[in-house]
């Protein structure tokens, strides 16, 4: 597509409930990021694909944090057991050999 | 992690006046970029200077980078009420890793 397309654009979850945020990156892009930020702070980098493989995972807080990107396009971001905490704007970036990043509009995920 | 420390956090100015921004980091890198971001939601990339650069320009942008002093400025001329966004550098260090943002800067252009 023309940009990076990121679904939901909102959810609000109640704790413990299990998410999936879904990212479509640029045709042809095979670099995808996975960042979070929260209120009035920058981007906080999660997980970095190339192609299919996670090439850095660094990021995900904990084991309740997992992405996958089964076919080197479309990335879901899975999150189980919510905590409050988890509340944040999630952002999906893509990139062609690594020079500037296109930023979707973010999935803002709301844990009451 | 956040790399880039800008400064100011916020920012106010008038229309037509200049705004800059000035961004710090801590470890080498290969190099530094610009975000504008809108109500919190996508960013948008605004200009990238490679580690090798001393300064770049982009219409009304301009920036500059000191790598002995690990510090980066961007800087808007002639400020639009439309320019009222939060701006953040990013840096990309040696090696493949992922952009390492910085807190930001609210800018507010009063018109």
């Amino acid at each position: 597509g023309a940009g990076v397309s990121q679904t939901p654009s909102n959810k609000v979850t109640e704790k413990g409930k299990y998410v999936e945020l879904r990212c479509d990156p640029i045709s042809g892009h095979t670099a995808l990021y996975w960042y979070r930020q929260s209120l009035g702070q920058g981007p906080e980098f999660l997980i970095y694909f190339q192609g299919t493989g996670a090439a850095d995972d660094s990021g995900l807080p904990n084991d309740r944090f997992f992405a996958v990107r089964p076919e080197g396009s479309v990335s879901t971001l899975k999150i189980q057991r919510t905590e409050r905490g988890d509340s944040a704007v999630y952002l999906c970036a893509s990139s062609l050999q690594r020079i500037g990043y296109t930023f979707g509009s973010g999935t803002r995920l709301t844990v009451v | 992690s956040q790399q880039g420390e800008e400064d100011p956090q916020a920012l106010s100015i008038q229309e037509g006046e200049n705004a800059t921004m000035n961004c710090s980091y801590k470890t080498s890198i290969n190099n530094l970029q610009w975000y504008r971001q809108n109500s919190g939601r996508g960013l948008v990339h605004l200009i990238l200077i490679r580690s090798n650069e001393r300064e770049k320009h982009s219409g009304r942008l301009r920036v500059t980078l000191d790598t002995s002093k690990k510090s980066s400025s961007l800087l808007i001329t002639a400020s639009r009420a439309a320019d009222t966004a939060s701006y953040f550098c990013a840096t990309e260090n040696s090696g493949n890793t992922p952009l390492v943002f910085g807190k930001g800067t609210r800018l507010s252009v009063i018109a």
